[in-house]
């Protein structure tokens, strides 16, 4: 199973949005809508952000939303705050009972 | 409140084994799945596989199928995680993570417990 395609990187000025894309494949991202993103600040744990493409949880801004179209998966982060600089992943449902994880983006805040 | 607490960093030579644990606390413990997610060094998330809390029924990533143990205490409410045959590129942060029976997300982990393989 391949890694999910991510940019390496991606930067916006606080108050403005950021996108990150999720390219994956019809046997992951594009064959069920079961993709989920993580956020990981520097030497903490992973946080879920998005699930089920674009459905937050409790206690996520609603500055994060998610989408896809085929198979690439989106997060967008809008009014962007020093907070959110973060390694951000995706993950996707891959079949047979397993996950797949992108290759991780770095946001970056200006 | 949902919690899990691993077990602390380990320090193994080349070819030995490892286990990590991984204690679940502040929900029904044989309800949900754990999964287990390794990031070596300065890369990123890389899935292993889960482990059914309830019954015991594991799935494995094909690359770590054969040298991958999952296996749950009830009792303690703990899983555990054992690898073998250790090489340096084992070397990472080993995470569990809380799955939902029918769910793709996981939520939460737990801090995570470096493992490093050096002679």
């Amino acid at each position: 199973q391949s890694a999910l395609t991510q940019p390496p990187s991606a930067s916006g000025s606080p108050g403005q949005s950021v996108t990150i894309s999720c390219t994956g494949t019809s046997s992951d991202v594009g064959g069920y809508n079961s993709v989920s993103w993580y956020q990981q600040h520097p030497g903490k744990a992973p946080k879920l952000m998005i699930y089920d493409v674009s459905k937050r949880p409790s206690g996520v801004p609603d500055r994060f939303s998610g989408s896809k179209s085929g198979n690439t998966a989106s997060l967008t982060v809008s009014g962007l705050q020093a907070e959110d600089e973060a390694d951000y992943y995706c993950s996707s449902y891959a079949g047979s009972n397993s996950l797949v994880f992108g290759v991780g983006t770095k946001v970056t805040v200006l | 409140q949902v919690q899990l607490v691993q077990s602390g960093a380990e320090v193994e030579k080349p070819g030995a084994s490892v286990k990590v644990s991984c204690k679940a606390s502040g929900y029904s413990f044989t309800s949900y799945l754990i999964h287990w997610v390794r990031q070596a060094p300065g890369q990123g998330l890389e899935w292993m596989g889960w482990v059914n809390a309830g019954n015991g029924y594991t799935e494995f990533s094909q690359k770590f199928r054969g040298r991958v143990t999952f296996m749950r205490d009830t009792s303690a409410t703990t899983v555990y995680m054992e690898m073998g045959s250790l090489t340096s590129e084992d070397t990472a942060v080993y995470y569990c993570a809380r799955n939902d029976y029918g769910s793709t997300w996981i939520a939460p982990w737990g801090q995570g417990t470096l493992v490093t393989v050096s002679s």
